[in-house]
């Protein structure tokens, strides 16, 4: 239970909203994460949402649980040039011994 | 605080050398953990150490690589004989306990040749 799909590319026009999809198998994961990843940089914590809750909202991101599918998303409100780059879904069980990482969604925001 | 630090930030060595990275976590971050990130892919977990104690190892890391943190702060990850199949991005995280954000280093990139 440890697979975490992502689809490899999204393309959007800078000021529309981007929406990034995972799918996890993992029922036991507590939390799930998004993480931003710039070309040869670390990786940048954005959010997290716990398994108990349906929505979490940060500003310009939006985050959506569906438990029962196990299905997460990101939405990245009036997208900016800024916002280009690897975002990685990830999940953790109850005692965060570890995470697991999707293969990363590459967003590319047009001007 | 400046986050988490990896040293060195890239590393090109011929094949068969030893190498050995270097991570600082955030202060009085209880939890570390190695990752290994190749190209197109995300991280892969390497192993993960509560203080001093390694708690748990991946299967991807084979008798060639050890990692130590013996004082409970920084961490070394060594990897003996390296092979091409070794070049890759190197992630170091930290986490406090009981906390439920992992933090990341900006990686330590590994070319063998």
């Amino acid at each position: 239970g440890e697979d975490v799909e992502q689809s490899l590319f999204l393309s959007v026009r800078e000021g529309d909203s981007s929406v990034i999809n995972c799918t996890y198998t993992d029922s036991s994961s507590t939390y799930l994460y998004w993480y931003k990843q710039e070309p040869g940089a670390g990786l940048q914590l954005l959010t997290y949402i716990f398994s108990n809750m349906d929505m979490k909202q940060d500003q310009r991101l939006t985050v959506l649980l569906n438990k029962k599918d196990k299905h997460l998303s990101l939405r990245i409100a009036d997208t900016q040039t800024g916002d280009s780059a690897i975002y990685f879904c990830a999940e953790s069980p109850y005692n965060f011994n570890k995470f697991y990482f999707g293969s990363g969604t590459k967003l590319n925001v047009k001007p | 605080d400046t986050g988490v630090s990896q040293n060195p930030r890239h590393k090109i060595t011929k094949r068969g050398q030893n190498v050995t990275f270097r991570c600082d976590p955030i202060s009085e971050h209880n939890r570390l953990y190695w990752y290994r990130q190749t190209l197109g892919q995300g991280p892969e977990f390497l192993t993960y150490f509560q203080n001093e104690a390694q708690l748990e190892k991946s299967r991807l890391l084979s008798d060639r690589f050890s990692a130590e943190r013996p004082k409970g702060s920084f961490s070394t990850l060594e990897i003996q004989r390296t092979e091409q199949g070794d070049s890759a991005m190197y992630l170091c995280a930290s986490s406090s306990v009981g906390g439920t954000e992992a933090f990341f280093g900006q990686g330590t990139r590994l070319t063998v040749v």
